[in-house]
């Protein structure tokens, strides 16, 4: 069966500081890969997602990159964190256009 | 781009009230997931359900995607039901996903 892996789980940071969430799954290959952002009492705002190695699209601008270095790897990253990038961070996967399935999620608190 | 809305935003029940909860979108979808959010943050699948009705315990969904509309339907709720619940579509034509701005339901004992 298929797994989804995020770390950390919670993480505190100050401003200005750089940032790497890491996201792998397992049990199957070639999947969609996404990155979601949840701001408190929010929904679930798309941020980037893959549909192969290298291959990234990117849904909001903002001080945030992703890449896929490997098939069923997954980063989120920042140079220098800021203030409004603190929320839950949750990735997904999917076998194609279909249905998609969540890790537990990393807390990003930015001081 | 396409607009996701879920109504009501809040709902409060007594434990084993029956609610609807419902799921507007403003262009064609190729998919339609229900999920619910407990209060941990964990996603937890409920249905898949581009088109049709499924039913799965005391929940089932419809989804009528010629008009754009789903409904979760919750029987005899439990207090283990209170979470957020999100509907989300995948994009026609593209792997994108776009989620629902969520209902919050809160079941009191």
């Amino acid at each position: 069966s298929q797994t989804i892996h995020q770390w950390p789980a919670t993480l505190v940071q100050p401003v200005g500081s750089p940032l790497s969430l890491e996201c792998t799954v397992e049990g199957t290959s070639n999947p969609n890969l996404y990155w979601y952002r949840q701001a408190a009492g929010r929904g679930l705002q798309l941020l980037f997602y893959s549909v192969g190695i290298g291959q990234i699209s990117s849904e909001v601008p903002q001080n945030l990159s992703a890449s896929r270095p490997q098939d069923r790897q997954f980063i989120l990253s920042s140079k220098k964190l800021l203030l409004s990038d603190s929320g839950f961070y949750l990735c997904a996967w999917s076998p194609s256009t279909s249905e998609q399935y969540f890790g537990p999620g990393t807390r990003l608190t930015v001081t | 781009g396409i607009q996701v809305e879920q109504s009501p935003p809040d709902l409060i029940l007594q434990e084993g009230a029956n609610s609807t909860l419902r799921c507007n979108f403003s262009d064609s979808v190729n998919n339609l997931q229900w999920f619910h959010q407990n209060p941990w943050g964990q996603l937890i699948n409920l249905f898949y359900i581009p088109s049709g009705t499924k039913q799965n315990g005391r929940l089932s969904a419809t989804t009528v995607a010629t008009e754009r509309y789903s409904l979760l339907y919750i029987s005899s709720s439990q207090t283990t039901d209170s979470g957020v619940y999100f509907c989300a579509v995948g994009v026609s034509g593209t792997y994108k996903y776009i989620f629902g701005t969520g209902t919050r339901l809160k079941v009191l004992a």
